[in-house]
């Protein structure tokens, strides 16, 4: 009965080669976040989705985009992927709305770039 | 700028004794802090929450303690057990920005 679902767990792709992630929510919630991982460093947030609404970081590279198309599904395009893009992937949602409430995280994609 | 800050890269504890983990901010605007735990290869979970009206929050082993004027968090873990060995992150939020913000982690070890 996982809530938020990655796919894959681990992707390897070529340096240069266009990859996307994918995460799917059994929750119904209306935000969804991307946030990327390095090693022992905090998570930051990349992008987030308020419905529809998109929601960009500052210093988010162009190479990240992101696409949600439904409510339930959110991906993170990697269009030109580096060897500094390796890193654990983590897609996550909230309820939104008034109030605070805490995200829930899927399991993370591995990105190696080779 | 790291706008939330956890200094312990790692902390060692014994089976059975309390476990305190810290963390600071420095973005004033935040009024929701949050811990997860975090397991290798898994996403991090949430463990426990508090808002800035309050200064503790308690669930079973874990307690949170706020200190606004401090601009400080701490979480406690009593007592400790194996199970308990992960990573923490502590998390911060201000209102209606629906974004969280995290610390770099800290890595606790319970021994046996």
């Amino acid at each position: 009965d996982a809530m938020v679902i990655q796919n894959p767990r681990y992707q390897v792709t070529q340096f240069g080669k266009p990859v996307t992630l994918s995460c799917s929510q059994t929750l119904n919630h209306n935000v969804m976040y991307w946030y990327q991982q390095k090693s022992s460093q905090a998570p930051k947030l990349l992008f987030h989705y308020y419905d529809k609404d998109f929601n960009n970081e500052a210093d988010t590279p162009d190479n990240f985009q992101s696409r949600r198309p439904n409510t339930s599904f959110c991906f993170l395009d990697i269009r030109s992927p580096g060897l500094g893009d390796a890193a654990m992937y983590l897609c996550a949602t909230s309820r939104g709305g008034q109030g605070n409430t805490e995200a829930f995280f899927g399991q993370g994609t591995r990105l190696t770039v080779v | 700028d790291q706008q939330v800050k956890q200094n312990s890269p790692s902390l060692s504890v014994q089976e059975g004794r309390i476990s305190i983990l810290n963390c600071d901010y420095t973005n004033s605007m935040f009024d929701y802090f949050l811990w997860y735990k975090k397991y290798p290869a898994e996403g991090p979970t949430f463990l426990i929450s508090i808002s800035s009206i309050k200064d503790k929050n308690e669930d079973g082993r874990f307690t949170v303690f706020l200190n606004k004027s401090a601009k400080h968090l701490s979480l406690h873990i009593v007592p400790s057990q194996p199970g308990d060995s992960a990573v923490y992150f502590c998390a911060a939020s201000a209102q209606g920005a629906q974004k969280l913000v995290f610390g770099q982690g800290t890595r606790l070890t319970i021994n046996p």
